[in-house]
């Protein structure tokens, strides 16, 4: 079976914090994704990588950065938490060329004070 | 600009019927077309998919059924079952673009 794992299911942070988020994925896929999932938003896309040290803006990036270090792991980071980054971050990776069935982590809820 | 929309934010069915999800989308490069069921606490997860090429697919009890010219698509679930409660998510792509993801419907399937 596939595996996305999300190391921090449940975060609360302050104003001003950074904050890393990690996920590891263990099929050697050779694509990860960063989504943030919103009532009434559904899922917004923020960041992807096709390939180690290689990283692409998606919809929203502003206020996020990401590092992709390793084919396993990517990280989403917030330089400087704000209220409005409160969200469920989902991360997930896919197997060949861009569009493709994606496997997801179950999720870190993010609570920023 | 939300390129791909779901209109209804709930939906609730009796438990045996049939339950219809609905997905508009606005970019008629798409090609490719997915269905992803989340329960709370969870990751989405793969159902379904359908490329351009074809306007029907069906899996068991899930049939997902794609209307190019109206940019239409819908996920029908016969029959509907307590289990398949959850929020359902369209998402669409161009070739080898990345997803764009809908904004989800609830599906309460009650006994």
């Amino acid at each position: 079976d596939v595996k996305v794992t999300q190391s921090s299911r449940y975060l609360v942070k302050r104003t001003g914090e950074k904050v890393f988020l990690e996920c590891v994925q263990d099929m050697d896929h050779e694509n990860m994704f960063w989504y943030r999932q919103d009532p009434g938003l559904g899922l917004r896309l923020i960041y992807f990588s096709y390939d180690v040290k290689m990283k692409e803006k998606g919809d929203i990036p502003e206020g996020y950065s990401v590092s992709r270090e390793k084919k396993e792991r990517f990280s989403l980071i917030l330089e400087s938490a704000s209220t409005n980054q409160t969200s469920m971050y989902l991360c997930a990776s896919g197997q060949g060329a861009g569009a493709n069935v994606l496997t997801f982590g179950a999720g870190s809820r993010l609570t920023v004070l | 600009d939300q390129q791909v929309k779901q209109n209804s934010p709930s939906l609730s069915v009796q438990e045996g019927r049939i339950s219809i999800l609905n997905c508009d989308y606005t970019n008629s490069m798409f090609d490719y077309f997915l269905w992803y069921k989340k329960y709370p606490a969870e990751g989405p997860t793969f159902l379904i998919s359908i490329s351009s090429i074809k306007d029907k697919n069906e899996d068991g009890r899930f049939t997902v059924f794609l209307n190019k010219s109206a940019k239409h698509l819908s996920l029908h679930i016969v029959p509907s079952q307590p289990g398949d409660s959850a929020v359902y998510f369209c998402a669409a792509a161009h070739n080898t673009d990345k997803l764009i993801f809908g904004t989800g419907t609830r599906l309460q399937v009650f006994p």
